[in-house]
């Protein structure tokens, strides 16, 4: 069964950083590429970043571009998104997320971890 | 303001049919990239329903189905049940903005 679990979400002052995990399971994790998705309390999904299945590749979008940074650890199964330089507007849920390569879809979701940025 | 717009809420009574609407633009649904829809309760994880505009992944019913035409998509629920509340999110790859896009969300409530 295919698992994806975030954590390390929490309360951080703005300008503060703050490093999420995810960690998969169920599959061959260095063969997929992976994604970032936050919703914003009362807001709808927002794709945050993207990276290819070798790392080589990561992409943006712009609201975090220059703060975040997407990595991943293929021995340990794991997706990262170290968040820096953070603001009142990243409070959020951060969900980790698998994508296909044939539709590119999003197939699986993790349940999410909160990030609270205030002071 | 999402670059793919959907309309903020939608109803109807079990057993009803309901659509959702997705309009996009010729850098996203009209470039040709497939329309995906997720439902999603808030706090729990986002579910895949429908992908590449109409398929379905293995284990949703066949009550949820997809279309798309030129720049816009829609979801289709046929015999709505109370366990369809929920929010519903489209979603496809934009070329000019190098990432994916999502709808602002629809929520469907079941009267």
């Amino acid at each position: 069964e295919v698992q994806l679990v975030e954590s390390g979400g929490g309360l951080v002052q703005p300008g503060g950083s703050l490093r999420l995990s995810c960690a998969a399971s169920g599959f061959i994790f260095s063969r997929y590429e992976m994604n970032w998705v936050r919703q914003a309390p009362g807001k709808g999904l927002e794709w945050i970043s993207y990276i290819s299945s070798s790392g080589s590749t990561t992409y943006y979008a712009d609201s975090v571009k220059g703060r975040f940074t997407i990595s991943r650890d293929d021995a340990k199964n794991s997706l990262y998104l170290q968040m820096n330089s953070l603001r009142a507007e990243d409070t959020a849920f951060y969900y980790c997320a698998r994508v296909t390569v044939t539709d590119l879809e999003f197939d699986y979701w993790g349940q999410g971890t909160l990030v609270t940025v205030s002071s | 303001q999402s670059v793919l717009t959907q309309p903020p809420s939608v109803s109807g009574a079990p057993g009803q049919r309901v659509t959702i609407s997705c309009t996009g633009s010729s850098s996203n649904i009209g470039a040709g990239y497939g329309v995906h829809w997720y439902q999603h309760l808030p706090g729990t994880a986002p579910k895949l329903l429908i992908y590449g505009n109409t398929k379905r992944p293995s284990g949703v019913p066949d009550r949820f189905s997809g279309s798309k035409s030129g720049t816009s998509a829609s979801l289709a629920i046929t015999g709505l049940q109370a366990e369809d509340e929920a929010d519903y999110y489209c979603q496809s790859y934009d070329n000019r903005l190098s990432g994916w896009v999502f709808g602002g969300g629809t929520k469907l409530t079941v009267l």
